[in-house]
């Protein structure tokens, strides 16, 4: 079955700079690649979301690239606020089988004043 | 647009004991999933359904686990009997057809003592 890695497990950057985190996965066949934000106390949301056919995607502060060949993804967090401070999931859907999503391990962001 | 509704919010039971959760999907998504989120990794999926019909339950421990969505719409998740291990958030989600994007209600907390 499909397996995601996902690094670094904990991220902390100083108010305003960059944020980066990245994710493999194994399965040639995945096709969809969403990235999920969860504060503490609450379910993970939606937050941005890349398919196969497309090699990078932004939303304000936020990008996520998609490399393949390579089978990994980033997202990107630009200008961070303490606002971004979470625990961020990435995850990988394979075409067909029941189109199941499976989740990395999670990082935990702390945006530093 | 209302969002996935759970409940309840938090249940602490003893081991050996029953318990079942309820989840009521953003209108009009055919598909619904159940995940266990354990402290500090990320949502293993449990089971997934299609309208009312099983997609993917291959990691549903089904000695004790388990779940129905009887009219495609709303869903139950019972555990039975419970043990210390199963302590974790159950994670609701839903989306319009497999091939969407998933999005999370807020989950409901189990400890099981």
């Amino acid at each position: 079955g499909e397996n995601v890695e996902q690094h670094p497990s904990t991220l902390s950057v100083q108010e305003g700079d960059s944020a980066v985190i990245k994710c493999t996965y194994s399965d040639s066949a995945s096709n969809y690649f969403p990235w999920y934000k969860q504060e503490l106390g609450k379910g993970p949301q939606l937050i941005i979301d890349i398919r196969s056919n497309v090699g990078e995607k932004k939303d304000q502060r936020i990008a996520v690239t998609l490399n393949k060949t390579a089978k990994h993804f980033s997202l990107h967090i630009t200008e961070t606020q303490p606002e971004d401070s979470a625990v961020y999931f990435c995850a990988a859907r394979v075409t067909g089988g029941g189109n199941k999503l499976t989740f990395g391990t999670g990082t935990q962001l702390k945006v530093e004043l | 647009e209302a969002g996935v509704a759970q409940s309840p919010r938090y249940k602490i039971i003893e081991k050996r004991q029953s318990v079942a959760f309820w989840c009521n999907p953003i209108s009009g998504h055919a598909t619904l999933y159940w995940y266990q989120q354990i402290l500090g990794q990320g949502p293993k999926l449990l089971i997934q359904f299609q309208n009312n019909g099983v997609v993917d339950d291959s990691q549903l421990p089904k000695d004790r686990f388990s779940a129905e969505r009887l009219k495609g719409v709303d869903s139950t998740l019972k555990i039975q009997p419970a043990k210390l291990e199963d302590s974790a958030v159950y994670l609701c989600a839903s989306s319009l057809n497999g091939e969407s994007g998933a999005f999370f209600g807020q989950g409901t907390r189990l400890t099981v003592v």
